[in-house]
């Protein structure tokens, strides 16, 4: 069964500094990675999907890296702003694909202080 | 324009009745999913439907019973509902089950 597990819990910096959240997962054997954004009250907004044969994945301030062997994916936020402020999750998929689903962590609380 | 869209957005129903959460996906993608994040913001699958066939389904009480009238839609049906039932709703969908998943706002349940 997969574990997901993201470090750390909660984050508070002021804007501008550069940003590195963790994940790691027990099962290697994904399918893909996904990192979302929630922000309070909302749903989830998908940010990047890294699929397993790739090493990281880029859109605008965000960089995802994967390191699927050792059950490792990093999310990288560049110059911060009080607009990032939300819980990040990050969700491994499974080699079932549909059939697997996606499996949860508990997310980073991120407050980005102006 | 709403990709996936869930109503109602807040539902609050005392114990022991039967209520329905409906989803609609205009995005034209063949695998729907029921997720539940709990009062610990802890976000866990229920079920996956793929062309209408259930895929999966994760030692979820019977009481919830998802019925997917055609490709663009998944409901969630849950008969005698209970205290424990209450939590946030999602459902999202992809186009197939090993490409990204978009989610819907969400349904927060409250059973009382």
């Amino acid at each position: 069964k997969q574990e997901v597990t993201q470090i750390p819990a909660a984050l508070s910096v002021p804007e501008g500094e550069n940003l590195v959240l963790n994940c790691s997962f027990t099962d290697s054997a994904i399918y893909n990675l996904q990192w979302f954004r929630q922000d309070p009250g909302k749903g989830l907004t998908s940010l990047l999907l890294i699929q397993s044969s790739q090493r990281e994945q880029t859109s605008g301030r965000l960089n995802a890296s994967l390191d699927k062997s050792s059950g490792r994916s990093t999310l990288y936020i560049a110059a911060s702003q009080p607009g990032d402020s939300a819980t990040y999750l990050c969700a491994p998929q499974g080699s079932g694909g549909g059939a697997d689903g996606l499996t949860f962590g508990k997310g980073t609380h991120l407050i980005i202080q102006p | 324009d709403t990709a996936v869209s869930q109503t109602p957005k807040y539902l609050v129903t005392q114990m022991g009745n039967d209520k329905s959460i409906k989803c609609e996906q205009n995005l034209g993608h063949d695998t729907m999913y029921w997720y539940k994040q709990d009062s610990k913001k802890f976000l866990k699958i229920m079920f996956s439907y793929n062309n209408k066939e259930l895929i999966i389904n994760e030692t979820v009480p019977n009481r919830f019973s998802p019925k997917s009238p055609d490709k663009a839609h998944l409901n969630l049906h849950i008969n005698s509902l209970e205290l424990g039932d209450s939590a946030v709703y999602f459902c999202a969908s992809s186009p197939t089950g090993y490409t990204e998943a978009f989610f819907g706002q969400g349904t927060r349940l409250t059973v009382v």
